[in-house]
This record gives C-alpha cells, sequence and structure tokens, in this order.
C-alpha cells in the first residue's frame, strides 16, 4: 500500500540556518504530495503541494520538488526563523482520497 | 477563509461512556474524513465519507467507531464505550475532490479518556 517516510526528528537549527527534511514515499499510480506543519497546540495546516511530477511547491519561504524519479518531495527553506518551530509533516493522497500522513518532524529553531 | 471547525476543542469522558465529536466541514466539500493522532505519534486515517455513505475505513474504525452527516452541514464521530487508549486528538477533514485537491483540517477535538 502506499506510504511516506520522513527523516526522524528533532532538527535543532540556528535562526538564518537551510533546512532539509527528507521525504519519500512509497505509492501506485501518481499521487499528489503535501506538506503539512502543526504549530504548538493547533491543528494540521497545509504549508505545500504539488500534483505532478517536477512540480515544486512553495509557501512562505518553504519549497519542496515533487521527483518521480527518486519518489521523494523534499522540503526546503533557505533560512529558518524561530517562528518555524513546529512539526512538519509530509503527505500523499492517491487513489481513495485519503491522505497518509508521515511520522512527522520536529523542528526547534534557536535565536 | 472558509475553515473547518470542529467541537469541542477539549472532551474529557470516563472510560465506558459515550462521545460525539462534531465537524462542520467547508460548505461545498464532497468528501469527510476522521483521523486520529495519539500524544506524539502520526497522524492516522480512520474513515472516510462521501454520498452519505463511508467510502473507506482503517482497521482502526471498528464496531466502536461510527459516522454520521444529521444534516447538511454537521459530520460526526461516535466512539462508543471508550477506552484509555481512545485518548488522543481527532481531526475532522474535507476535501472538494479527489487527487490534485487536498484536504483542509479542523483544529482537532482533544479527547481524554480517565
Amino acid at each position: 500500500g502506499n506510504s511516506v517516510t520522513q527523516m526522524e526528528g528533532p532538527v535543532t537549527l540556528s535562526e538564518e540556518a537551510f533546512l532539509t527534511i527528507n521525504c519519500t514515499y512509497t505509492a501506485t499510480g501518481y499521487p499528489s504530495l503535501f506538506w503539512y506543519v502543526q504549530y504548538p497546540g493547533e491543528g494540521l495546516q497545509l504549508l505545500l503541494k504539488a500534483t505532478k511530477a517536477d512540480d515544486k511547491g512553495s509557501n512562505k519561504g518553504f519549497e519542496a520538488t515533487y521527483r518521480k524519479e527518486t519518489t521523494s518531495f523534499h522540503l526546503e527553506k533557505g533560512s529558518v526563523q524561530v517562528s518555524d518551530s513546529a512539526v512538519y509533516f509530509c503527505a500523499l493522497r492517491g487513489g481513495g482520497f485519503k491522505t497518509i500522513f508521515g511520522a512527522g518532524t520536529r523542528l526547534f529553531v534557536k535565536a | 477563509e472558509p475553515e473547518v471547525t470542529q467541537t469541542p476543542s477539549h472532551q474529557v469522558t470516563q472510560m465506558g461512556q459515550e462521545v460525539i465529536l462534531r465537524c462542520v466541514p467547508i460548505s461545498n466539500h464532497l468528501y469527510f474524513y476522521w483521523y486520529r493522532q495519539i500524544l506524539g505519534q502520526k497522524v492516522e486515517f480512520l474513515v472516510s465519507f462521501y454520498n452519505n455513505e463511508i467510502s473507506e475505513k482503517s482497521e482502526i474504525f471498528d464496531d466502536q467507531f461510527s459516522v454520521e452527516r444529521p444534516d447538511g452541514s454537521n459530520f460526526t464521530l461516535k466512539i462508543r464505550s471508550t477506552k484509555l487508549e481512545d485518548s488522543a486528538m481527532y481531526f475532522c477533514a474535507s476535501s472538494f475532490g479527489g487527487l490534485g485537491t487536498e484536504a483542509f483540517f479542523g483544529q482537532g477535538t482533544r479527547l481524554t479518556v480517565v
């Protein structure tokens, strides 16, 4: 079945550092890929998405490119801020329309 | 901006009691979902609902659980005879359509079974 694997956290960075959170997926067909973010005490917010191979999703300085050849959707940001501290979930939607989530990666950004 | 709303934000219940978690999906959405997140763990799919019936459910969604869309706006999750291990954050979500469209999530209901 479909699944998502993302790097374990926590990830601790200093402000203005470069962020990469790795995500790979297993799926039949052509799923849509997403990154969701969960700030402390809050729900899940869509951060960005990509619906086909080579699409790049971007939002708030975050980017991720749908790589079908490597079945990856790594999240990157060039310069993180303290306010980016949150849990980041990689996710996919394939046949059946349910969203399947990775385990989540907690990011701590120090001032 | 339209959003999915869930009530209550926090529910405490005694073991063995029944609880109903409520959700108002985005009004023109057609697909509805419930997910569960046990503290510190991954977000798990429970059930999807389309055209007034369950379209898919996970192995977690056993006879203890049921869903209903009692009117044109609400979508509920009922948990019968709650157990300690049902304590979790429950998220409702909705989407307009299929592939290429994202699901929008509510803020969640934290259920604590004591």
